[in-house]
């Protein structure tokens, strides 16, 4: 069975400066995406970014990256430049691909941005 | 292009009674698609999952039941809910290019 855990509760971060949220996972599987969900306060799950495992490249969508680290297991999320909409739980995911696709789910980041 | 319906956004039912939540996707066929509960200040639980028509997999026994009448529709039932049913309660469905998105939720207090 695949886990996935996230660190950090909660962490906060200045407007327009830089917050990492940590997630490791522990997996036997070889071929998995990876994903970051945010949840602000309307609830609604909103996908932020996907890494699929056989890339090496780390995906980033405009001022969110991640820092994805195979071998150590570790799936990083660096928010850029934040804004107080980022303001949300993030919520770290594994699925692995091929035959049934059933996602683990972390406990969730609550990131506050600060003005 | 391809959406999630999910309804209603909130519900309050007594202890006892029953319940029906429904969950459609447009704009795919035969999506895998997933049902997930959500306690206040936690995590996801997934309930259910279903690869297809008539498919259902539980994850947790409970007291819910889901269903998939159609291809494109997902219920999630109980007939006597208790007090630990509150939640927030949210289906997905996996896309063709194999992400996982969510519908808007539904926020059920049992009274």
């Amino acid at each position: 069975a695949q886990t996935v855990t996230q660190s950090q509760p909660e962490m906060s971060v200045q407007e327009a400066e830089t917050v990492t949220l940590s997630c490791t996972y522990d997996t036997s599987e070889n071929n998995y995406y990876l994903f970051w969900y945010k949840q602000p306060p309307s609830r609604q799950m909103i996908l932020v970014i996907r890494q699929e495992a056989y890339k090496q490249q780390n995906a980033t969508e405009n001022r969110f990256s991640v820092n994805f680290q195979k071998a150590a297991k570790s799936f990083s999320l660096k928010i850029s430049d934040s804004q107080l909409g980022d303001t949300a739980m993030y919520f770290c995911a594994f699925v692995p691909s091929g035959g049934s696709y059933i996602p683990t789910f972390g406990r969730g980041t609550s990131l506050i941005v600060h003005p | 292009s391809q959406t999630i319906h999910q309804w209603p956004a909130t519900l309050v039912q007594p202890v006892g009674s029953p319940l029906s939540l429904e969950c459609t996707v447009e704009g795919t066929s035969n999506p895998n698609l997933y049902w997930y509960r959500q306690a206040a200040g936690r995590g996801l639980q997934l309930l259910f999952y279903s690869v297809g028509i008539g498919q259902i997999s539980s994850e947790v026994p409970q007291n819910l039941s889901a269903s998939r009448p159609q291809d494109r529709q997902f219920i999630l039932s109980s007939k006597k809910l208790l007090l630990s049913d509150s939640g927030f309660y949210l289906c997905a469905w996996r896309s063709e290019d194999e992400k996982l998105f969510f519908g808007s939720g539904t926020q059920l207090s049992v009274l």
